[in-house]
């Protein structure tokens, strides 16, 4: 399977514990994006990446989130200090840049957490 | 301030009628439209895009009309088939942005048949 992958599907935990999620990319894909989905909402961009670069952040990522692309493959976002507002399916997708055209974004299955 | 707005929850429509599912925009810079399909449990999955400087895209059962007057854009399904029976959402990019995508808050279309 060459889609976009993602780790754990499912995080649950107490309120106050840090927690860490994997995306992988489709491979060739250099620009990678997190969004979260909350319950009848659709998914809400959080930050992006090309290569390794953090290029853009949203007002949504509190200072509690950090996502990181250390080789332009693979992307963690950790969540400090969870709070129960942090629930949510948190969904990473991934693109191609290609000159003068637009390429939709395809999408890992999610990570959905729980905070209690 | 919801700038992409899809105003009907939820749709129900006959196998191998027409499914056709709104979506309606305030901010006249988007450039690019999406329509993503999403199953339970799984992640969105592309459907079909339209530019803002066409007015019709078609692929195969699926074609999305783009009124720019209007700021109104649909997706129309011929014929509905039961396995299309899932939540669709509009997307819409900003001109210019590096693609992060605006969605609406999605439509659950449920075909029966």
């Amino acid at each position: 399977d060459t889609g976009v992958s993602q780790n754990p599907r499912h995080k649950i935990t107490k309120r106050g514990q840090n927690v860490t999620f994997r995306c992988d990319p489709i491979s060739e894909h250099n620009r990678l994006y997190w969004y979260r989905q909350t319950l009848g909402q659709g998914p809400e961009f959080l930050t992006y990446f090309q290569n390794e670069a953090q290029l853009e952040k949203s007002r949504l990522l509190s200072d509690r989130f950090s996502a990181e692309r250390p080789k332009g493959s693979f992307s963690t976002l950790e969540i400090q200090r969870t709070e129960q507002g942090d629930s949510a399916m948190y969904l990473c997708a991934s693109t191609r840049r290609t000159p003068r055209s637009y390429n939709e974004q395809f999408f890992g299955p999610g990570t959905r957490l729980t905070v209690l | 301030d919801q700038q992409v707005k899809q105003n009907s929850p939820s749709l129900s429509v006959q196998e191998g009628r027409i499914s056709i599912l709104n979506c309606d925009y305030t901010n006249s810079m988007f450039d690019y439209f999406l329509w993503y399909k999403k199953y339970p449990a799984e992640g969105p999955t592309f459907l079909i895009s339209i530019s803002s400087i066409k007015d019709k895209n078609e692929d195969g059962r699926f074609t999305v009309f783009l009124n720019k007057s209007a700021k109104h854009l649909s997706l129309h399904i011929v014929p509905s088939q039961p396995g299309d029976s899932a939540v669709y959402f509009c997307a819409a990019r900003y001109g210019g942005s590096q693609g992060n995508l605006i969605f609406g808050k999605g439509t659950k279309l449920s075909v029966k048949p």
